[in-house]
């Protein structure tokens, strides 16, 4: 299953399939961009992040990519679980600026058992 | 490590009360923030600290006073709760701000 992001906040996918989540980032001049993850009740969490200066980078079950031409990012999570069920935050760092993170809105993940 | 701790985890307070909300981390990270989280707005800072002693406002600081006068210990003031600050408030802490940030489990808070 796919989402995109803003325009489609929730996103199901059946547990066992691959699961991707959108994010269009808002500034050129970002240069580092994480992934967290939030289960309901609680804090966020970090999942994985990526400079700039990569296209892809992989953990464990999950995958970043990075497209800087579209400013877009994605992130991969592989044979979606039950416990993959959260909310998904995309952040950016602006270059030169170590103190503020931009997070996205978020994506809801819901997977079917 | 207890990690990044915050207390209470519910608070119902009525227009014009103050309070503060604290947060405490064991990581000896000098790098401690508050987030505000309502929904559909995901997270917005409110104030964060680049160490004891130093602190800088966020995006939203109206409203809300911070301190540091310890590595460990970050609290928010509430000066005088409106109805507006009804959220659900988040502490994280990292070693820098382009580390990877810790976050505790939140204040629900509620204004009458």
């Amino acid at each position: 299953g796919e989402s995109v992001g803003l325009h489609l906040p929730t996103l199901s996918v059946q547990e066992g399939d691959n699961s991707i989540i959108n994010c269009a980032y808002s500034n050129s001049a970002s240069d580092y961009f994480i992934w967290y993850k939030q289960e309901s009740g609680k804090g966020p969490q970090f999942i994985i992040d990526i400079r700039s200066n990569m296209d892809k980078r992989q953990g464990q079950r999950v995958t970043v990519l990075l497209n800087k031409t579209v400013k877009h990012l994605s992130l991969q999570i592989a044979a979606t679980q039950p416990g993959d069920s959260a909310v998904y935050f995309c952040a950016e760092h602006l270059a030169g600026n170590n103190r503020k993170l931009i997070w996205g809105l978020g994506t809801s993940l819901g997977v079917n058992p | 490590n207890a990690g990044v701790t915050q207390t209470p985890k519910f608070q119902v307070l009525k227009t014009g009360q103050s309070m503060t909300l604290q947060c405490a981390q064991d990581m000896n990270h000098e790098y401690m923030s508050w987030y505000r989280q309502d929904p559909g707005m995901g997270l917005r800072l409110i104030h964060y600290s680049v160490g004891a002693g130093i602190t800088d406002q966020g995006e939203v600081p109206n409203g809300y006073n911070v301190s540091r006068s310890t590595t460990e210990d970050f609290p928010l003031r509430l000066l005088s709760a409106a109805p507006s600050q009804t959220s659900v408030y988040f502490c994280a802490s990292s070693y820098g701000g382009r580390d990877t940030q810790y976050f505790g489990p939140g204040t629900r808070l509620t204004v009458l």
